[in-house]
């Protein structure tokens, strides 16, 4: 079985403080993302790896960076938390595929919130 | 327009009977096609996916794929309680790797 893992379920924080969201896998996957859900507004894209050290702008990374140092572990950072960034967080990893199967496993989430 | 869409819902469908939900997507180049279960709190669980025009059946559940219309859907028969959740829609984006969710279809079956 695909195992994501992320670091925390739960995470509270305070307005500036700098936070790390860890998420490793365990399939071998190349490919890994984080993704932020909010009701009404659905999954969306904060950034994507394909390798390590490599990283690609989803359609929301302001007020986000990332770090891939290794091929199992994904690193979400909020530089300067924010009320604005109080957010359900998924990491997911996918296979680097020739054709366009990429079916994307994904851990249990980070509820934070930032007070 | 969004580029993946569904109907929030709620659906509500009695126990027993067929639930039907249904997803259009904008990119006529997307490939593949997916459909993620989520329960409340929990996170996206894959439960289908499709490549090809036509259905695919997995037990209860069937998939639909018209690649013309740009519309994909999931049939799940006999409904049970416990597929109450959030439905994903998500197909693949520019680039293959990546994917573009629907908002989900809150999905509640009545006993």
């Amino acid at each position: 079985d695909v195992k994501v893992t992320q670091s925390s379920r739960y995470l509270v924080k305070r307005t500036g403080e700098k936070v790390f969201l860890e998420c490793v896998q365990d399939m071998d996957h190349e490919n890994m993302f984080w993704y932020r859900q909010d009701p009404g507004l659905g999954l969306r894209l904060i950034y994507f790896s394909y390798d390590v050290k490599m990283k690609e702008k989803g359609d929301i990374p302001e007020g986000y960076s990332v770090s891939r140092e290794k091929k199992e572990r994904f690193s979400l950072i909020l530089e300067s938390a924010s009320t604005n960034q109080t957010s359900m967080y998924l990491c997911a990893s996918s296979y680097m595929t020739s054709g366009a199967k990429n079916i994307q496993y994904f851990g249990a989430g980070t509820r934070l919130s930032v007070l | 327009q969004k580029e993946v869409e569904q109907n929030s819902g709620p659906l509500s469908v009695p126990e027993g009977a067929i639930a039907s939900l249904n997803c259009t997507y904008s990119d006529r180049g997307s490939q593949s096609f997916f459909w993620y279960r989520q329960y409340s709190g929990k996170s996206p669980e894959l439960i289908m996916f499709i490549y090809s025009n036509g259905d695919k059946e997995d037990g209860r559940f069937t998939a639909q794929l018209n690649k013309a219309s740009q519309y994909v859907s999931l049939l799940i028969r006999d409904s049970q309680p416990s597929d109450s959740a959030t439905y994903l829609c998500a197909v693949t984006g520019q680039g293959a790797q990546k994917l573009v969710f629907g908002q989900g279809t809150r999905l509640t079956i009545n006993p």
